[in-house]
């Protein structure tokens, strides 16, 4: 079936480095990429996202870019803090439909 | 706004036994999501409605799990009977459309014992 493989798996950084997240996705129709960051015992929460028709998005420290011929998908985090650390998780979705998730990276920013 | 109303928060059974959870998403939201997220893993789509109908189910163990959505706007989610392997906390999230931001609810941790 359709997946999305994430990786590393665990991630730790000093604080004010850069950290990067990586994703590969199956299905070639997948057309939008969220990216949602989950605190310890709390709901995901979407960081950013992108769609296919786009190759890069940035929000101030958070960046994503896309490759569609390679069908990969990556997160970057610039200066970061404590309080990135968290399960950051990515995703795929065809029109919005079949969201599949991969299964997350645990990121560590020490102080 | 209100965010996404999920209850119970937490659910302890023993196994065969049944269990609903509820779902109210943000008002206006069209799509609702059920989620399944085992400890330690990204959240599996279990069923997507969109206002009222299926629009994806194909993960949903239907011999034991169901779901509706009435009116199109509560959800319930439920499991009969229960297994060991169906500890795990259940999201709902809900959109305005597809694809756009989804935003999920503090979820019902089911614990089967």
């Amino acid at each position: 079936g359709e997946n999305v493989e994430q990786h590393p798996s665990t991630l730790s950084v000093q604080e004010g480095d850069s950290a990067v997240i990586k994703c590969t996705y199956s299905d070639s129709a997948s057309n939008y990429f969220p990216w949602y960051k989950q605190e310890l015992g709390k709901r995901p929460q979407l960081i950013i996202d992108i769609r296919s028709n786009v190759g890069e998005k940035k929000d101030q420290r958070i960046a994503v870019t896309l490759n569609k011929t390679a069908k990969h998908f990556s997160l970057h985090i610039t200066e970061t803090q404590p309080e990135d650390s968290a399960v950051y998780f990515c995703a795929a979705s065809t029109g919005g439909f079949k969201t599949i998730f991969g299964a997350g990276t645990r990121l560590f920013v020490k102080a | 706004e209100a965010g996404v109303a999920q209850s119970p928060r937490y659910k302890i059974i023993e196994k065969r036994q049944s269990v609903a959870f509820w779902c109210n998403p943000i008002s206006g939201h069209a799509t609702l999501y059920w989620y399944q997220q085992i400890l330690g893993q990204g959240p599996k789509l279990l069923i997507q409605f969109q206002n009222n109908g299926v629009v994806d189910d194909s993960q949903l163990p239907k011999d034991r799990f169901s779901a509706e959505r009435l009116k199109g706007v509560d959800s319930t989610l439920k499991i009969q009977p229960a297994k060991l392997e169906d500890s795990a906390v259940y999201l709902c999230a809900s959109s305005f459309d597809r694809p756009y931001e989804q935003y999920f609810g503090p979820g019902t941790r089911l614990t089967v014992t």
